[in-house]
């Protein structure tokens, strides 16, 4: 069984640029959410995806955005970059909609200069 | 607002030891909680779950006890091994909800 996985590992953009990151679900999971995770702080919620539709976002502004693709792969874009945006963005999937636990991927650490 | 808070960043426990990792939630809607454990370069990885309605849940040398009243939760690790020594994340949900809402870690160390 294939775990979560993400890519790039690593990423560095410059102020006001865009990026895509990509995240395969773990095999059989048909939902998919991302997170984002600041320097010494837990996890943030982004936002879900389920059935190719966004269900639930957490309190991002809508340059995050996202697409989930009928093979349950996700990506995530991040619009006009800020310094902020610095951060460790993981992607989370589960068996079912509305599972409460999620399966982590190793995470795209993201560097705006 | 910090709606699930771990008030220890870190953790210093001796190899054999008993750990204990505690989390706070404020939330009296969150019904199902859980902790991770996160390896720097690695994604956090599931551990334990416990619901709402127990108040301990048990998988090998990990156990989390819950006290509903207090609002607060506690992952207890015996005997604590060196492959511990890792950040462990506190996490609570509405069940059937879409998000999780995380502490902020506590590091914790195995002393040999």
């Amino acid at each position: 069984e294939t775990g979560v996985t993400q890519s790039p590992t690593h990423l560095i953009k410059t102020r006001g640029q865009q990026v895509t990151l990509r995240c395969s679900s773990q095999s059989g999971h048909n939902t998919v959410s991302w997170y984002q995770q600041a320097l010494g702080q837990g996890p943030q919620f982004i936002f879900q995806y389920y059935r190719e539709e966004e269900n639930g976002r957490g309190n991002f502004p809508p340059r995050f955005s996202g697409l989930q693709f009928p093979n349950y792969s996700s990506e995530l874009n991040v619009n006009a970059l800020e310094l902020d945006d610095s951060a460790l963005y993981l992607c989370a999937s589960s068996f079912l909609f509305g599972e409460e636990t999620q399966y982590f991927g190793p995470g795209t650490r993201l560097l705006v200069l | 607002d910090q709606q699930v808070k771990q008030n220890s960043p870190s953790l210093s426990v001796q190899e054999g030891r008993i750990s204990i990792l505690n989390c706070d939630y404020t939330n009296s809607m969150f019904d199902y909680f859980l902790w991770y454990k996160k390896y720097p370069a690695e994604g956090p990885t599931f551990l334990i779950s416990i619901s709402s309605i127990k108040d301990k849940n048990e998988d090998g040398r990990f156990t989390v006890f819950l006290n509903k009243s207090a609002k607060h939760l506690s992952l207890h690790i015996v005997p604590s091994q060196p492959g511990d020594s890792a950040v462990y994340f506190c996490a609570a949900t509405m069940q059937g909800a879409q998000k999780l809402v995380f502490g902020q870690g506590t590091r914790l160390t195995i002393n040999p």
